[in-house]
């Protein structure tokens, strides 16, 4: 059955700090791998990674992928209270099949 | 641009009623689909579309649910009749094709009393 697991399932961090969120999966056909931020309404895209061992950057946000080790990781630096969110790791399999994580929540303290 | 389009927001029912949720993908997508939300599953996907033709609807929960989607501006998510534990949010996402990324509206708020 296919899956993907985040860890941690919550982190409470204070302003400033780094955090790394990781996302593991077990999939038949994997394509790539999505990270999404979701606050109180509707998930936004992040990062979409198909490739291992490139970094994906956005501002203080970045992310990998290791598709032999089969997990990615989100990287957040000097966080700020808007990163306050959940988020949400998907790998896609095969043509159509989206699997969601059930995501990470971070709360940053000013 | 407007982006997906959800309608209701919110809807609170009693259990046994019908519910329809409605979705507007973004203008020229050609791919659509259906998500629950909840606490305990997380993000699930019940269903998507490709061209309007509905293409794995495997993740529906029950023959309690059905999807349509009559065009390419409009699709609904029908729970009929509805129950308690089918309180969630639903979300519609829209992507150009079905590779690409999704872009996923707002969400509409069910409660099944």
């Amino acid at each position: 059955e296919d899956k993907v697991v985040q860890s941690p399932l919550s982190l409470v961090v204070h302003e400033g700090d780094t955090v790394t969120l990781n996302c593991s999966y077990e999939v038949t056909n994997f394509r790539s791998l999505l990270w999404y931020k979701q606050e109180k309404k509707a998930p936004t895209f992040l990062f979409m990674l198909t490739s291992s061992g490139i970094e994906k950057k956005s501002g203080r946000l970045s992310s990998i992928l290791d598709k032999k080790e089969l997990f990615s990781i989100l990287n957040i630096t000097a966080t700020q209270t808007g990163d306050s969110a959940v988020y949400l790791c998907a790998v896609k399999s095969g043509t159509y099949k989206y699997i969601f994580g059930t995501g990470t929540r971070l709360k940053v303290l000013a | 641009d407007a982006g997906v389009i959800q309608s209701p927001r919110h809807e609170v029912t009693e259990m046994g009623q019908e519910v329809t949720l409605r979705c507007k993908p973004i203008s020229g997508h050609n791919s659509l689909f259906w998500y629950r939300q909840t606490m305990m599953r997380g993000l699930e996907l019940l269903i998507y579309f490709n061209n309007n033709v509905p293409i794995d609807d495997s993740g529906m929960p029950e023959d309690r649910f059905s999807a349509k989607m009559p065009n390419a501006s409009f699709s609904t998510l029908k729970i009929q009749p509805s129950e308690p534990r089918d309180s969630a949010v639903y979300f519609c996402a829209s992507s150009l094709e079905l590779n690409n990324e999704q872009f996923f509206g707002p969400g509409t708020r069910l409660t099944v009393l």
